[in-house]
């Protein structure tokens, strides 16, 4: 069990590029979420899936995001045409499906976009 | 809404001092509350958590949390702090969905 982990580390990208970011959660939990994190702020929760599927999306989850975990495991988030206002820390956890059960986070992935 | 507060954005302890974190939480009913810590470069790790039972729950790291329903407050205290604890801490809230509400942390600096 190496934990949760998440790639790119960073990323920076220039307004109008998509980007891709991705998530390996603990490999036998079943939910797993993402937060976007601003400076200053707590986690703010954008969506979350119990295995492949999406059960609950946020209002702060734009058109231009979008998420999948295909088949259970990873997960990416994409953002298209990336505004300055995407510049965050994009974090990762994952839980077992279970009332309460503690979610584990990942390292994030820092977005700036220029 | 559903929301949590923590009013104090920076606290100030000396190594060896008690510390104390507060949070206030706004729920319809008794939430599943959590405190986490997030270091530098690191992901946020559960410190505790409090579902049911006794008021008073021990944690990781000798940090522990009171639970006050009457004050819908879950403050967070340590009797002695030391310098490896100075990092940014999160108090967080759940109802009967898995999804936590987060304060906007705490930021704790430790001076020797």
């Amino acid at each position: 069990d190496t934990g949760v982990s998440q790639d790119p580390r960073h990323k920076i990208t220039k307004r109008g590029q998509n980007v891709t970011f991705r998530c390996d959660p603990i490999s036998e939990h079943n939910r797993l979420y993402w937060y976007r994190q601003t400076l200053g702020q707590g986690p703010e929760f954008l969506t979350y899936f119990q295995n492949e599927a999406q059960l609950e999306k946020s209002r702060l989850l734009s058109d231009r995001f979008s998420a999948e975990r295909p088949k259970g495991s990873f997960s990416t988030l994409e953002i298209q045409r990336t505004e300055q206002g995407d510049s965050a820390m994009y974090l990762c956890a994952s839980s077992l499906g279970q009332t309460g059960n503690e979610q584990f986070f990942g390292p994030g992935t820092r977005l700036t976009v220029l | 809404a559903q929301s949590v507060t923590q009013p104090d954005i920076h606290i100030t302890v000396s190594e060896g001092a008690s510390l104390e974190l507060r949070c206030n939480y706004s729920y319809g009913a008794t939430p599943y509350l959590f405190w986490y810590v997030q270091s530098p470069g690191q992901g946020l790790q559960l410190l505790l958590k409090y579902f049911s039972g006794d008021t008073l729950v021990q944690g990781i790291k000798g940090f522990e949390a009171e639970f006050k329903r009457s004050q819908s407050s879950f403050n967070l205290r340590k009797p002695s702090v030391h310098w490896s604890d100075a990092a940014e801490y999160f108090c967080a809230a759940s109802g009967g969905s898995y999804i936590p509400t987060f304060g906007r942390g705490t930021s704790l600096i430790v001076h020797p």
